[in-house]
């Protein structure tokens, strides 16, 4: 499985946007790039998924170079209440791919 | 059916007895994955099943450690003769195996206290 590296943690004002950068320089053809944001005293939560270029969805952006070695989570207009861990993961998104492997994660700590 | 239940939410056990953890996944989820997590630790693979078979375990599931899933629904993990160091959160997760939507669903977990 790809390895990633992120950073352990980052600060932001609410209101403003955050970028988070993963770098994954081993990731496999096959490979998904996969968010993960995970609150105190909860499990883990689904946040994005994509393969190359951008995705977008209600919650954040994710860019993903043609290169694929490098993905940035973006969260615009940050809240409080969007304080939390985020992991970043690279797995197969296929029916052989058994576990998603979990690293530190970023903790993210958004003041007013 | 909204998500992945856990029981207990908490549990508090003396050392050296044994415990046990139930999970529901998402009825229509035919994967079903156990995790454990450390404070300031991203979660740990333990094991997970596709329906009722356990398809792979994690060096750290030692032989105090088994989980089942019965007819492909709920699952237990149980672990005997508890130590301090098996003080941690439990997460179980669901997924429904296809080719895209790769998502897990987590519940929010048993936290586990040796004492």
């Amino acid at each position: 499985l790809a390895k990633t590296t992120q950073p352990i943690s980052m600060d932001s004002y609410e209101g403003q946007e955050v970028n988070i950068t993963c770098s994954h320089n081993n990731i496999a053809t096959n490979d998904y790039i996969t968010w993960y944001q995970q609150f105190p005293s909860q499990g883990p939560r689904f946040i994005i998924q994509g393969y190359k270029t951008k995705v977008t969805n209600e919650v954040a952006s994710l860019f993903i170079p043609a290169d694929r070695k490098s993905s940035t989570l973006s969260l615009p207009r940050v809240s409080l209440s969007d304080t939390a861990v985020y992991y970043c993961l690279v797995a197969p998104n296929t029916g052989t791919a058994s576990k998603l492997t979990f690293g530190t994660g970023t903790r993210l700590q958004v003041t007013l | 059916d909204t998500g992945v239940s856990q029981d207990p939410r908490h549990k508090i056990t003396k050392r050296g007895q044994n415990v046990t953890f139930r999970c529901d996944p998402i009825s229509e989820h035919n994967r079903l994955y156990w995790y454990r997590q450390t404070l300031g630790q991203g979660p740990e693979f333990l094991t997970y099943f596709q329906n009722e078979a356990q398809l792979e375990k994690s060096r750290l599931l030692s032989d105090r450690f088994s989980a089942e899933r019965p007819k492909g629904s709920f699952s237990t993990l149980e672990i005997q003769r508890t130590e301090q160091g098996d003080s941690a959160m439990y997460l179980c997760a669901s997924s429904l195996e296809q080719g895209r939507n790769y998502g897990y669903t987590f519940g929010s977990g048993t936290r586990l206290t040796v004492v």
